[in-house]
């Protein structure tokens, strides 16, 4: 059954570094997402992007954020300079195959911001 | 604006009995998607059921189903027969719409024990 993943698993950081969370989503999927979820808190939405462009992006989805689709098979959130407050799991997400109406959620990446 | 709110932070039930998690939600649009998450201690994000807000039947999935009301704006999620593996915080999330490229808004969860 295809699957959602994300590298890596665990990232430990140190404030003001900047990190890349790679995921590579469901391969025939055409929206991308990106959420995170503080410890022990509700999952929240960061950004959505289909067609090679951001459709949507919260609040949390500020100028230090960023996302990209290098190729054609990976989606990755880049923090540019990291904040205690950084510290998630973050949740990689896809869909859009005929049919389904389900995002499919990768495992995460929980990151830790030191 | 949309908001989920799920008022049971836990719950309990005895293993092979039948548990009702609750879920509400808020939202001006007529076109809405509702969906029902597991994450176990694990951490993944486990689709289970999906809800259209123009489906006239409730949506089941083996020994899930949502109990939809649309005009009370509930969409409890019922587990029958619970098993061990149940154990796990449920999230209820709500998408704008019928586009499948809509994000999801998820209320807080409630983290259900299931007890031998």
């Amino acid at each position: 059954e295809p699957e959602v993943t994300q590298t890596p698993s665990h990232q430990v950081t140190q404030m003001g570094q900047e990190v890349i969370l790679r995921c590579v989503p469901i391969s025939n999927h055409l929206y991308f997402y990106w959420y995170r979820q503080i410890l022990g808190q509700k999952v929240e939405f960061l950004v959505s992007f289909y067609n090679n462009e951001i459709s949507e992006k919260s609040e949390i989805f500020d100028d230090q954020f960023s996302v990209e689709r290098p190729d054609g098979s990976n989606f990755t959130l880049k923090i540019r300079s990291t904040k205690l407050e950084d510290s998630a799991m973050y949740f990689c997400a896809s869909s859009g195959a005929s049919g389904y109406n389900e995002q499919f959620f990768g495992p995460g990446t929980r990151l830790t911001v030191l | 604006a949309q908001k989920i709110t799920q008022t049971q932070p836990g719950m309990f039930v005895q293993e092979k009995e039948a548990v009702t998690l609750d879920c509400t939600y808020d939202t001006s649009d007529p076109s809405y998607g509702l969906f029902w998450y597991k994450q176990p201690s694990s951490g993944e994000m486990i689709f289970l059921i999906y809800q259209g807000s123009y489906d006239q039947q409730n949506a089941t999935e083996g020994r899930y189903s949502l109990n939809f009301q649309k005009a009370r704006k509930s969409a409890n999620l019922v587990i029958s027969a619970s098993q061990l593996g149940d154990s796990a915080m449920y999230f209820c999330a709500m998408r704008k719409g019928n586009n499948q490229g809509g994000k999801l808004i998820f209320g807080q969860g409630t983290e259900l024990s299931v007890k031998p």
